[in-house]
């Protein structure tokens, strides 16, 4: 059974840099299939996709944050991370790691319970 | 960047079938993807290429794509599928993944 985990600070000052991690278990990262993504979800609105990597670091960004985002993995640790930088409290949100699986098109097939992240000072 | 669209609400009685509706331009092209999320929970994938089930989704889920509308149609409904419901679908020519605004599901 495939689990995601994500950890990271729970209040981040504006203007500074979010850093996420999601530690993947019951299987590795190293799959060729899949690629493993982020998505988060302000209070009371919709999802929206961040980014996705493969374990072979070939990565992916939604074209509205791209300037500001690093997705990167961690085979070593079965591990995948998010940086996002110049926060705003518009980045407030649940953020939620999954894995990104080709359903006959990428679909994210299991994820993380999310973690809540404040852009506060 | 592609754009998919869905109502804000739908409302169904129990043991009625509910539709939930996406909107792309040729979505037809693209595999659809639906998840369902409870308050305060992860997204649940129940719905995955147009049609598909992953194990464990009942089979009161289904799904359709034609045109520039995709359905997901639940049948004989119940309280506990009252959730917010997504589409999704992936961008072949930018690699993107895009989800719709969501659709709030509620049981009368």
């Amino acid at each position: 059974q495939l689990q995601l985990q994500e950890s990271g600070p729970g209040l981040v000052k504006p203007s500074e840099t979010l850093s996420l991690t999601c530690s993947v278990s019951g299987g590795p990262i190293t799959r060729t299939s899949y690629h493993w993504g982020w998505i988060r979800q302000p209070p009371g609105k919709r999802l929206e996709w961040i980014a996705s990597v493969s374990y072979s670091g070939s990565t992916y960004y939604n074209p509205s944050l791209m300037t500001r985002v690093t997705i990167s993995a961690d085979t070593s640790r079965n591990q995948f991370s998010l940086k996002l930088n110049s926060v705003t409290a518009a980045d407030t949100a649940a953020y939620f790691c999954a894995r990104d699986k080709y359903c006959g098109g990428d679909c994210f097939s299991d994820w993380g319970q999310g973690t809540l992240v404040i852009v506060s000072s | 960047s592609y754009v998919l669209t869905q109502p804000p609400s739908v409302s169904v009685a129990p043991g009625q079938t509910a539709r939930i509706t996406c909107g792309g331009n040729n979505l037809e092209s693209k595999s659809v993807h639906w998840y369902h999320q409870k308050p305060g929970q992860a997204p649940v994938l129940v719905i995955y290429y147009d049609g598909d089930r992953p194990s464990g989704i009942p089979e009161r889920f289904s799904g359709s794509n034609s045109g520039n509308t995709a359905t997901l149609t639940i049948s004989r409904v119940e309280a506990g599928d009252e959730a917010d419901y997504y589409c999704q679908v992936w961008d072949r020519s930018s690699d993107h993944r895009v989800f719709g605004g969501g659709t709030k599901l509620t049981v009368l």
